[in-house]
């Protein structure tokens, strides 16, 4: 079984300013990792996904993350936040074998104008 | 894309009331759908997995008597609350993955349901 680890429970930025949360995942066997944002009282919508091959993903909203096998991280960063990043994130990957995912305990950000 | 969709998007109710909540995969055949619950500032804890024609697979912990599940269809998998207490209220969210593509291709998720038990 894998488990995920958000390091950082909130993250104040300034707009224009960049941004990094950061994810920590056990080692596995298979890896694929995801990211995922909430906006309040919404589901989870994906950010990105890192499956196989290039270790940096690019993501909608101007996000990126990058895989690194040796750190056993996939942070995500934008270079220059606005205030509608506002929001939680979720780092999640595979919880065992299967369909199961595991979250992280998720990253509040919150952008100040 | 995949859309995953959920309803109602919240629920007031008397305790001891039971409530049904749906999960509709709208552009695809999902043959597993996921229930999670998340409590205010709180990570997602998966309840239970849905399986089309089958019982449900309840995790560690949640109680099958109490929470419900039925997937009747290949789109529709619901999820109720029996007996509801105010220790019941929180928000519900459903996922679901494409079945057509590998094991790790991502889950869509529905729009949650925020239940409040008075």
């Amino acid at each position: 079984a894998q488990s995920v680890t958000q390091l950082d429970s909130q993250v104040p930025v300034f707009e224009e300013a960049p941004v990094e949360l950061r994810c920590n995942y056990s080692s596995s066997v298979s890896v694929y990792l995801f990211w995922y944002v909430q906006y309040p009282n919404q589901g989870l919508q994906l950010l990105l996904k890192y499956l196989s091959g290039s270790t940096l993903v690019k993501g909608i909203n101007g996000f990126e993350a990058e895989f690194n096998k040796s750190q056993t991280s996939f942070h995500l960063r934008k270079p220059s936040v606005h205030i509608s990043d506002t929001a939680e994130y979720f780092c999640a990957g595979p919880k065992a074998a299967g369909n199961k995912l595991t979250f992280g305990g998720g990253t509040r950000v919150l952008v100040k104008p | 894309g995949a859309v995953v969709s959920q309803h109602p998007s919240r629920v007031i109710c008397k305790s001891g009331t039971s409530v049904k909540i749906e999960c509709r995969s709208l552009d695809f055949q999902a043959t597993t759908m996921f229930w999670y619950r998340q409590f205010p500032k709180q990570s997602l804890m998966l309840m239970a997995t849905s399986n089309e024609g089958s019982k449900a697979t309840y995790e560690q912990g949640v109680e099958k008597d109490k929470f419900l599940i039925n997937h009747a269809s290949l789109t529709l998998s619901t999820l109720t609350v029996t007996s509801a207490h105010p220790e019941d209220s929180s928000f519900y969210i459903c996922s679901a993955r494409d079945p057509k593509g590998t094991e790790n291709q991502p889950q869509h998720f529905g729009d949650g349901t925020r239940l409040s038990i008075l």
